[in-house]
């Protein structure tokens, strides 16, 4: 199973609002990754997390909160987001950050976030 | 400046015609994937390659990963509507502190 999933699949949510996206794998896998994506772009990668521990933050605004509660979880907080940051977020998992040069991401099917 | 440089762009082509996307780099990568994506979704695994001059197939798809690891190509051969989407290389290279590097990506679309 090369599973990950995403909830929601759609959110729509005003400038002032708080809410947060959630991903889950249960490959046995040690590092999930939060990247953003735009229409017809690559995904950009926003956070690593390597063992349940932030690993790398790639200079994302502090309106994005990421939390690893545990191996199986990746979450993110959003809170006073703008209309730019409209996006498909992605989420994905491999065995280990740095761990094997040969090491394959997993992806989510995204949520796709509308910030008006 | 992008680590993989990804062409076509797009490629628009009829059912039946074979197509060929190239990933190339002037930086050695320790593996290379190939992704595909439908608008909307996550990128959905279609292969990863690790050793220089290694060849894979799946099914009608062919991919290919250069003797000195810096550049890869995928071939589709008598393409079909369902092999529409965004195809995107990725790889790992110690340049980008094996943080995952994409290509631009490649549309293509295959006319019924």
């Amino acid at each position: 199973d090369t599973e990950v999933t995403q909830t929601p699949k759609h959110l729509v949510m005003g400038m002032t609002n708080k809410k947060s996206l959630k991903c889950e794998q249960h490959m046995g896998h040690r590092a999930m990754y939060w990247y953003k994506q735009k229409a017809k772009k690559p995904p950009e990668l926003m956070f690593v997390y390597s063992y349940e521990k932030l690993s790398i933050n790639e200079s994302v605004p502090s309106r994005f909160s990421p939390e690893c509660p545990n191996s199986s979880l990746l979450n993110l907080h959003l809170h006073a987001l703008q209309p730019e940051d409209s996006a498909l977020y992605l989420c994905a998992s491999s065995q280990g950050y740095r761990v094997a040069s040969t090491d394959t991401q997993y992806f989510g099917p995204g949520t796709r976030l509308t910030v008006l | 400046t992008q680590l993989l440089e990804q062409s076509p762009q797009f490629l628009s082509i009829q059912e039946g015609e074979n197509l060929t996307v190239y990933c190339n780099s002037s930086s050695v990568f320790s593996s290379l994937q190939w992704y595909r994506q439908e608008p909307g979704e996550g990128p959905v695994l279609l292969v990863t390659v690790v050793t220089g001059g290694e060849v894979k197939k799946l099914k009608r798809l062919t991919f290919q990963f250069g003797d000195a690891r810096k550049d890869s190509s995928l071939h589709i051969t008598a393409a079909q509507p369902g092999d529409t989407g965004l195809y995107l290389c990725a790889g790992l290279s110690r340049t980008n502190d094996y943080k995952l590097s994409f290509g631009a990506g490649t549309t293509v679309t295959v006319r019924a």
